[in-house]
């Protein structure tokens, strides 16, 4: 599975857009873009994940680059329980996430 | 639909020991994964089960060893217990795409 590098920590304000980005420059064809967060001490909880296109959900949007080295997570309306650690992952073997360090966002009022 | 759940929540054993966790996927899901969670190493793979067989392993001693049974309940034995064990167990189970897995709240063991 390809290696992604995400910056340790971002603040975001209260209600506002919270954009966190991941590099993965050595992603392969058939790999999948996921993010995962993971609130303390709680298991991690799916987010979205995308292969070329960009994607939206309830919870966020995604968007890939058109050369896929690189996509942005974006929490529209940041709120003060979107603070938590976000995982970029790519992957393409099913069942097995291989985590990196991840993106410890705090929200603040 | 009621998400996956573990037992037990939090566990105190002594070096030497053996453990066993549990853990109940999502109803239809058929896949199960373990993860161990450490402040040191982060969240690392253990092992996939799907249809009661392993499908994917991660690089952990043999120490760490997994099952299935035939209602996708699985559970995890570590043996022999180190104070490295020390960790936060985690179990997914993915959707039927096999696109996403959700995360039960873990097992919290403590090996003294």
């Amino acid at each position: 599975d390809a290696k992604t590098t995400q910056p340790p920590s971002m603040d975001c304000a209260e209600g506002r857009a919270a954009n966190l980005p991941c590099n993965h420059s050595t992603i392969s064809g058939n790999e999948y873009v996921y993010w995962y967060r993971q609130i303390h001490s709680q298991g991690p909880q799916y987010i979205i994940h995308g292969l070329k296109n960009n994607e939206t959900n309830e919870m966020a949007s995604l968007i890939i680059t058109e050369d896929r080295k690189s996509s942005t997570l974006i929490l529209p309306h940041a709120t003060l329980r979107d603070t938590a650690v976000y995982y970029c992952i790519v992957r393409v073997d099913q069942g097995k996430l291989i985590f990196g360090q991840g993106t410890e966002l705090s929200v603040k009022p | 639909k009621a998400g996956v759940t573990q037992t037990p929540r939090y566990l105190i054993k002594t070096r030497g020991q053996q453990v066993t966790l549990s853990c109940s996927p999502i109803s239809g899901h058929r896949s199960v994964s373990w993860y161990q969670q450490t402040p040191g190493q982060g969240l690392q793979f253990l092992f996939e089960y799907f249809s009661e067989t392993q499908r994917n392993k991660g690089n952990f001693p043999g120490r760490f060893s997994g099952r299935q049974f035939s209602n996708s309940r699985s559970e995890m034995n570590v043996s022999t217990l180190e104070l490295g064990d020390s960790a936060l167990y985690l179990c997914a189970s993915s959707s039927p795409s096999g696109r996403e897995q959700y995360f039960g709240p873990g097992t919290r063991l403590t090996v003294t």
